[in-house]
Order: C-alpha cells, then structure tokens, then sequence
C-alpha cells in the first residue's frame, strides 16, 4: 500500500471552477513534489517543497498554485484551468540528501477540465 | 538538465518468457529508481540502484554508473507484470530533486 495519500482520486471541473488536490505523507518526509502526467508520456516535475518552502518551480503556469501548510500535507489549487490541463497529478515524498533521494508516488488524481 | 533513454518502447512477451529493458542516462547521477506503472496510474517502486545489483523476487536490476546505463531483468514473466516500466534518475549535476523519467517501456504479458 502507498504511503503517500492523495485525494480526490477523479475530479472533473468547469474552467470557471475552483478546486484543490490534496496529499498527505506520515513517513516524516521533508520533501514533497507534484508531478503532472499526461496520456502516453512520462510524469513531468511541477513543484518541490524543502522543509515546507518552494524550492523549485518548473515555469508552471499561475493557474496552478501549490501550497505546504505543514510537514505532511500538500496542496495544488486549481483556477481557470484549460481542457489541455486534464492530465493524471501525481503527489510524491522523499527525505532530503545530497546523495540522492528515493521517490514515493501517490496513486494520483486523475483531472479531466470540461 | 539529464537525459534518459529507455528501449524497447514497448515490448510483448509471452508469459514465462524473459526480458530485458534497458535505460541509459547522459551525466552522473545521485539517485536511479525503476517504476512499474499500474493502469489505474500508480507508480511503484521496483528498486532504488544508482549502481550495483539488486534482486526481487522475479525481478533484478543492475546500474553500471560508470558506463551510464541501467537494466531492468523480468524472468519468468506473469500478466500482472504488465504495464509501463519507467526509470527516473536524479542526475548530479543541475540541482539534486530534480528527477527526470525516461519515456518508458509498456509491457505486455500474454497468456
């Protein structure tokens, strides 16, 4: 079983609409990413959060905005999304090292924008 | 940043048979893991080997860094091995959490 949660696991949204995905980690990570998954492609890096700051963004449109209350928890807010947004949203969790750090995949929150 | 191929794209085998995928990456790396995506879309982890070798049950991998390359062994393959096959590397240099997928191997396993 994961230990990475993320919910909701399907959400469907207007463009006008405003919604969240969640996740959440009890493994005392310090690291937390969201990554973006498109039909047929590999996932794609968006955000890391280090010690619950924003430590890179990979250009990623304002119409995504993330947020780290805590050391356990991420948020992705979603506003005035565009169909081609509709794609699989994967959370993830890592310790934090210079040497290398293993990556833990939540099962994803699969995002359709009508 | 890190490049990373990975072959064949996509493979079917018959199931019992044995296979190899492989993944070769551009710069030295801090960190290389092996996925297997379901179709509901989580990704598991198969191993972590930035080098040497490692064995799980039906399946090994072995990353010789210093030639850039990583393979994934599947023996004696079963239709629940099917799926996408993914290896991510954390490369060494361009700034560490920055892990970049290959594009994947998509398995089937036939009965």
């Amino acid at each position: 079983d994961t230990e990475v949660t993320q919910t909701p696991k399907h959400l469907v949204m207007g463009m006008t609409n405003k919604k969240s995905l969640k996740c959440e980690q009890h493994m005392g990570h310090r690291a937390m990413y969201w990554y973006k998954q498109k039909a047929k492609k590999p996932p794609e890096l968006m955000f890391v959060y280090s010690y619950e700051k924003l430590s890179i963004n990979e250009s990623v449109p304002s119409r995504f905005s993330p947020e780290c209350p805590n050391s356990s928890l991420l948020n992705l807010h979603l506003h005035a999304l565009q169909p081609e947004d509709s794609a699989l949203y994967l959370c993830a969790s890592s310790q934090i090292s210079t040497l290398g750090n293993t990556i833990y995949f939540g099962e994803g929150s699969w995002l359709t924008v009508v | 940043g890190i490049q990373v191929e990975q072959s064949p794209p996509d493979l079917i085998l018959q199931e019992g048979a044995n296979s190899t995928l492989r993944c070769n990456f551009s710069d030295s790396v801090n960190n290389l893991q092996w996925f297997h995506q379901n179709p509901w879309g989580q990704l598991i982890n198969l191993f972590y080997i930035p080098s040497g070798t490692k064995q799980n049950g039906r399946l090994s991998a072995t990353t010789v860094a210093t030639e850039r390359y990583s393979l994934l062994y599947i023996s004696s393959s079963q239709t629940t091995d099917s799926g996408v096959y993914f290896c991510a590397v954390e490369g060494r240099s361009g700034g560490y959490q920055k892990v970049t997928f290959g594009i994947g191997t998509k398995l089937q396993v036939i009965p």
